[in-house]
């Protein structure tokens, strides 16, 4: 299945700063897919990243907010911008891995905490 | 508004019985259902999955069962070993690259 490396593992970050999370992928992927689990919350899509295009957006979050690159066919950022408190969450990627029968693996996460 | 429901939040079981995982979903178009297991500190892991044409998959000590009607699937785990004591979640698909994702279940096996 594809490994996938995902930094920082966390982070605690000021109030009204930003915070860019990095996916590299050992494989070549088309799509990389950003969540984000909220405390005692199910994990939602925030966005799906697209190469050489512009990432779509999931109802509810906004470029602006969590401007996603995707430079390349193995890598991806998200960065959470502007951080409130209500920010602090757990942030994964993910691609769809067709060696698991068309599951997702998931990157090991980012648990950001806004102070 | 939650399209997959994980009603129960944590489940205790002993080592060696039956573990029962439940997940609930409102929408009947979603047509592909996955088990995820995640541990602290890691990112959800592939468990197994199932097409909405089957109504049951097995995987070694792991069986999702289907049930249309219902709008339901179980994961049942047997016999339930300790390093199976970790946040299950259910997802589900509708054809999108959009899972969508249960709250989660911790399960704990007792030794």
């Amino acid at each position: 299945s594809a490994v996938i490396s995902q930094k920082p593992s966390r982070d605690i970050c000021q109030r009204g700063t930003s915070l860019t999370i990095q996916c590299q992928v050992d494989s070549q992927v088309t799509m990389m897919f950003w969540y984000r689990q909220q405390p005692g919350q199910s994990l939602t899509l925030i966005a799906t990243a697209n190469q050489g295009s512009e990432a779509t957006y999931e109802s509810g979050f906004v470029i602006d907010k969590f401007p996603i690159s995707r430079p390349n066919l193995t890598f991806s950022t998200l960065t959470v911008s502007n951080l409130s408190p209500e920010d602090s969450s757990i942030y994964l990627c993910s691609v769809e891995d067709r060696a698991v029968n068309y599951g997702y693996t998931f990157g090991s996460g980012t648990r950001l905490t806004v102070v | 508004d939650q399209q997959v429901k994980q009603n129960s939040p944590s489940l205790s079981v002993q080592e060696g019985r039956i573990s029962i995982l439940n997940c609930d979903y409102t929408n009947s178009m979603f047509d592909y259902f996955l088990w995820y297991k995640k541990y602290p500190a890691e990112g959800p892991t592939f468990l197994i999955s199932i097409s909405s044409i089957k109504d049951k998959n097995e995987d070694g000590r792991f069986t999702v069962f289907l049930n249309k009607s219902a709008k339901h699937l179980s994961l049942h785990i047997v016999p339930s070993q300790p390093g199976d004591s970790a946040v299950y979640f259910c997802a589900a698909s509708g054809g999108a690259n959009n899972l969508f994702f249960g709250t989660g279940t911790r399960l704990t096996v007792i030794p």
